[in-house]
């Protein structure tokens, strides 16, 4: 079984600062694990990707993300917000084992002060 | 090339009536997935259609609600007597194959108020 905890409910960061999202997972097996962000009013967008490669894995919009199988965690960065950031986050994890429904945390909504 | 189209948009329906939500998936994407984003509750996963086998329903809240998927395409989530705790954005995600290797391309959702 996997799960998904996802530290803040809401984020805000002045334009140009760093953004951190938290996320740890929970999971019986090596996870893969995933982040979406969604705009007003869209479906969801994948920005990133871990599946079992690069600990750091890197994505759109300038976001990355690393791997840390001690930790359980899966943080997402950006060295600097833009107001375009705004949105909502969400951390996801799937067992590689071929279960394809993706487990969601309940999402961090991002704030950036001009 | 088109995304995954979902509709209607909005739906506002009175308690103990029906509903039908649409989903036309990306040509090609053997797999189809149901979720329902609540406040509060973030995304939940509720049935996942591959290819002709039989669909994951292991997501469903309850026997009010059920989806079809016909001719390998087309998606229809359907809420039976529906109650004011299933108002929410129903989001449907398609992708190539099954496996967490093939991304899942999400559509702009339905959001259902119950009245």
């Amino acid at each position: 079984a996997q799960s998904v905890t996802q530290l803040g409910s809401h984020v805000s960061v002045s334009e140009g600062a760093l953004v951190l999202l938290r996320c740890n997972y929970s999971s019986s097996v090596p996870p893969y694990l995933f982040w979406y962000v969604q705009y007003p009013n869209q479906g969801l967008q994948l920005l990133l990707k871990y599946t079992s490669a690069a600990t750091l894995v890197k994505g759109i919009n300038g976001f990355e993300a690393e791997f840390k199988k001690s930790e359980t965690s899966f943080h997402l960065t950006k060295p600097s917000a833009h107001m375009s950031d705004a949105a909502e986050y969400f951390c996801a994890v799937n067992g590689n084992s071929g279960n394809t429904p993706l487990v969601f945390g309940k999402g961090t909504r991002l704030s950036v002060i001009a | 090339g088109a995304g995954v189209s979902q509709s209607p948009s909005n739906k506002v329906t009175e308690k103990g009536k029906d509903v039908e939500l649409r989903c036309d998936p990306i040509s090609g994407h053997t797999a189809l997935y149901w979720y329902r984003q609540s406040l509060g509750q973030g995304l939940e996963f509720l049935i996942y259609f591959q290819g002709n086998s039989a669909p994951d329903k292991s997501g469903l809240p309850s026997d009010r609600f059920s989806a079809e998927r016909t001719g390998g395409s087309v998606s229809t989530l359907t809420i039976q007597r529906t109650q004011q705790e299933d108002s929410a954005v129903y989001l449907c995600a398609s992708s190539l194959g099954q496996g967490a290797n093939y991304e899942q391309y999400f559509g702009p959702g339905t959001r259902l108020t119950v009245t």
